[in-house]
């Protein structure tokens, strides 16, 4: 069964940088992943989609700030030059097995 | 600019039924597939039911199949959640999401709503 795995929380310095990670269930590590970030009080907006190499695609409008790397079954998201407004939480998504959608339990990112 | 407006959420006890509604503009909305979301205080997100451009194509988490339909009027830009035998544990926030492909599935959602909230309870 296709399960993504998140740390519940991660803490970085305002203008430091920050390496979240999603672990993809045995099996699955060639998976292409999604993260999406949710500011308080606000709905999900996408941040790009991370293939299994490393390559990735952002959505409109995100800084260069925001950056994907992958190894193994790990999937990453690095966030640069921390601002207040990445204080949010951060969800890994991929596509599971038929017509299923998986998400992770997702990342609390507090920004110190 | 794509917008996603979610509506139809509120208080309803359980057993009874709801219909969530999402207006869609700023994209060609019959050109992709579309899915709800949702996330329950203080949880995570749960993906619930998508739907492809034609309606030919439906899934449904296991939590919900049976009791949830989804479906598009592609004529009024328009999605739907129909909601029935609802219970306390489908007191969430729904979000309406848009798929990024215009030919079937894709991995991702690319946009989304600002969500409604359903809340069963007696």
């Amino acid at each position: 069964q296709l399960v993504l795995t998140q740390s519940p929380s991660a803490s970085a310095s305002l203008g430091a940088s920050v390496k979240l990670t999603c672990t993809l269930s045995s099996g699955h590590s060639s998976y292409a992943i999604a993260w999406h970030q949710q500011q308080p009080e606000k709905g999900p907006r996408y941040l790009m989609k991370l293939n299994s190499d490393g390559s990735h695609s952002k959505g409109d409008g995100i800084p260069d700030r925001f950056s994907g790397s992958s190894s193994g079954a790990e999937r990453y998201l690095t966030i640069s030059s921390l601002q207040s407004e990445d204080e949010a939480d951060y969800y890994c998504q991929t596509w599971g097995t038929g017509i299923r959608w998986v998400f992770g339990g997702g990342t609390k990112l507090t920004v110190l | 600019e794509v917008q996603l407006v979610e509506s139809g959420g509120g208080l309803v006890q359980p057993g009874r039924s709801l219909r969530l509604s999402c207006a869609a503009s700023g994209f060609t909305f019959d050109d992709y597939a579309m899915h709800w979301v949702r996330q329950a205080p203080g949880k995570g997100l749960e993906w619930v039911s998508g739907i492809s451009w034609n309606s030919g194509s439906i899934g449904y988490a296991d939590s919900v199949k049976g009791r949830f339909t989804i479906s598009r009027d592609n004529a009024k830009n328009s999605l739907y959640l129909q909601m029935n035998s609802l219970r306390a544990e489908d007191t969430a926030l729904y979000y309406c999401a848009k798929d990024p492909n215009s030919s079937g599935w894709s991995l991702h959602l690319d946009y989304w709503g600002q969500g409604t909230l359903v809340t069963v309870s007696s």
